[in-house]
């Protein structure tokens, strides 16, 4: 069956340091991956795009990797800070699946001072 | 740019009523427009894909009757939800696609129905 899956738990980190998030997904062949961050009662806001033939992707304090072999992407925010504490979305887009974009579960992050 | 709006953020309605929900694309023209559910604590579930001047594609298990989508324009997609009935509250929320990169998705902010 197609799945992608998300850390299923809260994660919990000091201000300052590395937050890594982890996306895995199964019997898909994505053309792209994109992530969001979702606030409480808010819709999903666009943060990075990564293709299929790309394996990283920066945006300031953001990186993103994409192994195509592992099936799997790193989201990863440096230099954390309180204001980053939300629930981050995996999403792909895959060949198979007429352009729709398929939503993980989603990682609640928080950040702590 | 690239900014969704919708409306409006919250409706309480009466078992049976409609409810007209409103999706623009402020700054961008999309030719195709994506409406999602969302229940607490769970991920968007996508209920349609609409394209402009034509009729929607609705996921597997969306009555298309009840939920009624039209895509008037390349900015502009409207939901309604007829006869709405308790199990029909939920987070609404579109999402348009930039016309000239089809790729990048942008979300609006969602709008929160209650059916009494």
């Amino acid at each position: 069956s197609q799945k992608i899956e998300q850390n299923s738990e809260a994660l919990n980190i000091q201000e300052g340091k590395t937050a890594t998030l982890t996306c895995n997904y199964t019997n898909y062949s994505p053309a792209y991956l994109q992530w969001y961050r979702q606030d409480p009662g808010r819709g999903p806001v666009f943060l990075l795009l990564i293709r299929e033939n790309e394996k990283e992707k920066r945006k300031e304090r953001l990186k993103v990797t994409f192994d195509t072999t592992l099936k799997q992407s790193l989201f990863h925010i440096t230099a954390s800070q309180p204001a980053d504490s939300a629930t981050y979305l995996c999403a792909l887009r895959s060949y198979n699946q007429g352009g729709k974009l398929i939503f993980g579960q989603g990682t609640e992050l928080s950040v702590k001072p | 740019g690239a900014v969704v709006s919708q409306h409006p953020s919250w409706v309480i309605c009466k078992s049976g009523t409609s409810v007209k929900i409103e999706c623009r694309s402020l700054d961008f023209q999309a030719t195709t427009m994506f409406w999602y559910r969302q229940f607490p604590k769970q991920s968007l579930m996508l209920m349609a894909t609409s394209n402009e001047g034509s009729k929607a594609t609705y996921e597997q298990g969306v009555e298309k009757d009840k939920f009624l989508i039209n895509h008037a324009s390349l900015t502009l997609s409207t939901l309604t939800v007829t006869s709405a009935h308790p199990e029909d509250s939920s987070f609404y929320i579109c999402s348009a696609r930039k016309a000239d990169t089809g790729n990048e998705q942008f979300f609006g902010p969602g709008t929160r129905l209650t059916v009494l």
